[in-house]
């Protein structure tokens, strides 16, 4: 299977710990995108990657999440301190560059917070 | 970004042409119009996208008016899997980023 991988696919962790999730992009693709969806809402925008840089980081991406992509293949979403309100499912999409290219999505990990 | 108005849910009967409608009034001349599916608990699956001219690929036929006002995605024989959340989103056409953002889409269900 050569989409998007996410590990693990499933996440429990108690209030406080830190958690980190990893993405294995298509292989060919420079673009990272990181997504986060609660239930009954669709995906919200978190940060992309271009190669290594982060370019583009949302508002709702708070100082206890960070992302990286060290050289420009995996990328890890780290989240320290977790709290309940960040239990949802965490999507990671990989493009190649342009805005014809369409992102196309692991099938994320979810991140129960207890 | 260009915002999106779907319908929240539509049926369809399985076998017959399911048309998903989107208003997109503030689309501007090089924005994109991409359709995505989400099956409950997977990640959002590409359909299909375009610019100006309609659009056909293995999955669906994109239909986009002359004045790029609306559009309706056309799945020509639905079936039970197609049954899923649709979301039609216009892609900013900027140099950097040009991230996808999602609304709340259209809950297609597809009946026996």
């Amino acid at each position: 299977d050569t989409g998007v991988s996410q590990n693990p696919r499933h996440k429990i962790t108690k209030r406080g710990q830190n958690v980190t999730f990893r993405c294995d992009p298509i292989s060919e693709h420079n673009r990272l995108y990181w997504y986060r969806q609660t239930l009954g809402q669709g995906p919200e925008f978190l940060t992309y990657f271009q190669n290594e840089a982060q370019l583009e980081k949302s508002r709702l991406l708070s100082d206890r999440f960070s992302a990286e992509r060290p050289k420009g293949s995996f990328s890890t979403l780290e989240i320290q301190r977790t709290e309940q309100g960040d239990s949802a499912m965490y999507l990671c999409a990989s493009s190649l560059e342009g805005f014809n290219s369409p992102l196309h999505f692991g099938n994320g990990t979810r991140l129960t917070v207890t | 970004d260009a915002k999106t108005t779907q319908p929240t849910s539509m049926d369809c009967a399985e076998g017959r042409a399911a048309n998903l409608p989107c208003n997109h009034s503030t689309i501007s001349g090089n924005e994109y119009v991409y359709w995505y599916r989400q099956i409950h608990s997977q990640g959002p699956q590409y359909i299909i996208h375009g610019l100006k001219n309609n659009e056909t690929n293995e999955m669906a036929s994109l239909i986009i008016t002359e004045d790029r006002k609306s559009s309706t995605l056309i799945l020509p024989h639905a079936t039970l899997r197609d049954t899923a959340v649709y979301y039609c989103i216009v892609r900013v056409a900027r140099t950097s980023g040009s991230r996808l953002t999602f609304g709340e889409g259209t809950q297609l269900t597809v009946n026996p």
